[in-house]
């Protein structure tokens, strides 16, 4: 089972860049989560789409954008990167709200110069 | 003050040694409880998930949790060195928004 893939798995990006993050989960979850993780911050989320055609802010949204494609996908853009963007993002997903374990994917680490 | 405390490591104790990974946070609301292993360079695998208070075991590990003290414990039994990870606590109060500790690093020596 594939569980969530993450793409790309390393970007570099030059300040001002654009890219977008791509998730998709074949474990039919409704929701899904957007967080990046840096050294003794823990895991920040970042948007949250609690059902197909919903979006929310979470505790980091400046400078992102997110796209709830269909159930499956879930993209995390970055419209003009900004080195304080350097990051490890990962993507998780659960069966529904907060009460529900979330199941993460592998991470894409993004370095902006 | 942080809403989840984790003490940062790094852990290292013997091969076979009693583990116990620990989590305090301030929010009364918090309800639901889980612990994530994360080795380097890898997505947060989620090893236990409780409700409230109470003890859950699976296999070597067993997740307490004491909502009167506000804290969380993960033991790891007969440990072994391919438990050597960071362990993560998080807890959610039933919203979207879980909240993560900073991790633990532990390091099993064979």
């Amino acid at each position: 089972n594939a569980g969530v893939t993450q793409t790309p798995k390393f970007q570099v990006l030059k300040t001002g860049q654009s890219m977008t993050l791509q998730c998709a989960q074949d474990m039919n979850h409704n929701s899904m989560y957007w967080y990046r993780q840096d050294p003794g911050m823990g895991l920040r989320l970042i948007y949250y789409s609690a059902s197909e055609g919903t979006t929310d802010k979470g505790e980091v949204p400046n400078g992102y954008n997110v796209s709830r494609l269909n159930k499956r996908e879930f993209s995390l853009r970055l419209e003009s990167a900004a080195p304080s963007q350097t990051s490890v993002y990962f993507c998780a997903s659960s069966v529904d709200g907060g009460n529900q374990p979330q199941h993460f994917g592998d991470g894409t680490r993004l370095s902006i110069l | 003050q942080k809403e989840v405390e984790q003490d940062p490591g790094p852990l290292s104790v013997p091969e076979g040694a009693i583990v116990s990974l620990n989590c305090t946070y301030s929010n009364s609301a918090f309800q639901y409880f889980m612990w994530y292993r994360q080795y380097s360079r890898k997505g947060p695998e989620l090893l236990m998930y409780t409700y409230s208070s109470g003890n859950k075991e699976d296999g070597r590990f067993t997740a307490q949790v004491d909502k009167s003290s506000k804290y969380i414990s993960l033991f790891i039994r007969d440990s072994q060195p391919s438990d050597s990870a960071t362990y993560l606590c998080a807890m959610s109060s039933g919203t979207y928004k879980y909240i993560f500790g900073t991790g633990t690093r532990l390091k099993v020596l064979a």
